[in-house]
């Protein structure tokens, strides 16, 4: 069966510091695999998706990079960080080609810049 | 515009009822689809049920069905003999484009839901 794997959990960065989250799919081969963001309380904001290894589509102009250096791993950047990159962010993974797949989601970091 | 509209905020339902959480969507593709996720206070995402845009009967999981109209572009989830577990925040999401493409989806603000004992 297939797992998404999302680390850490929760994460408290100062202002100015960078940033690496890490994203890994078991089980699938060539997934898509998607960064979202979510503020507390509102819905999800697509940040980031990619069909391949170095293929990435990003959504949103913002400070964050991301980067698909094997099949099945994703990661979620930035260089310097902003007050306002703080909250949860989500990795998720769906079916190529199949307009019914779900995505699923890892359990999420939730990240506090202070 | 908003691709995907929940107009319910928040929403409390007593134990054993059933209840209807509204979802409007706009698309011009005649191809997509549609998804409802639920999301616990743990913050992790629980894919619920889908419902294709050619699809013609109604979607059912388990206590949850999806009633879908689609001339009125709405694409509401019932979920019956609710349960105190499914207090949640509920998001719809749609999906538009033909099979092999990759797209993303696109979600609502959501609805936090109440189960009341």
């Amino acid at each position: 069966s297939q797992t998404i794997h999302q680390w850490p959990a929760t994460l408290v960065q100062p202002v100015g510091s960078p940033l690496s989250l890490e994203c890994t799919v078991e089980g699938t081969s060539n997934p898509n695999l998607y960064w979202y963001r979510q503020a507390a309380g509102r819905g999800l904001q697509l940040l980031f998706y990619s069909i391949g290894i170095d293929q990435i589509s990003s959504e949103v102009p913002q400070n964050l990079s991301a980067s698909r250096p094997q099949d099945r791993q994703f990661i979620l950047s930035s260089k310097k960080l902003l007050l306002s990159d703080s909250g949860f962010y989500l990795c998720a993974w769906s079916v190529q080609g199949a307009r019914e797949s779900p995505l699923h989601f890892g359990n999420g970091t939730r990240l506090t810049v202070t | 515009a908003q691709k995907i509209t929940q107009t319910q905020p928040g929403m409390f339902v007593q134990e054993k009822e059933a209840v209807t959480l509204d979802c409007t969507y706009d698309t011009s593709d005649p191809s997509y689809g549609l998804f409802w996720y639920k999301q616990p206070s743990s913050g992790e995402m629980i894919f619920l049920i889908y419902q294709g845009s050619y699809d013609q009967q109604n979607a059912t999981e388990g206590r949850y069905s999806l009633n879908f109209q689609k001339a009125r572009k709405s694409a509401n989830l019932v979920i019956s003999a609710s349960q105190l577990g499914d207090s949640a925040m509920y998001f719809c999401a749609m999906r538009e484009g033909q099979f092999g493409s990759a797209r993303q989806l696109t979600f609502g603000s959501g609805t936090q839901l109440t189960v009341l004992p």
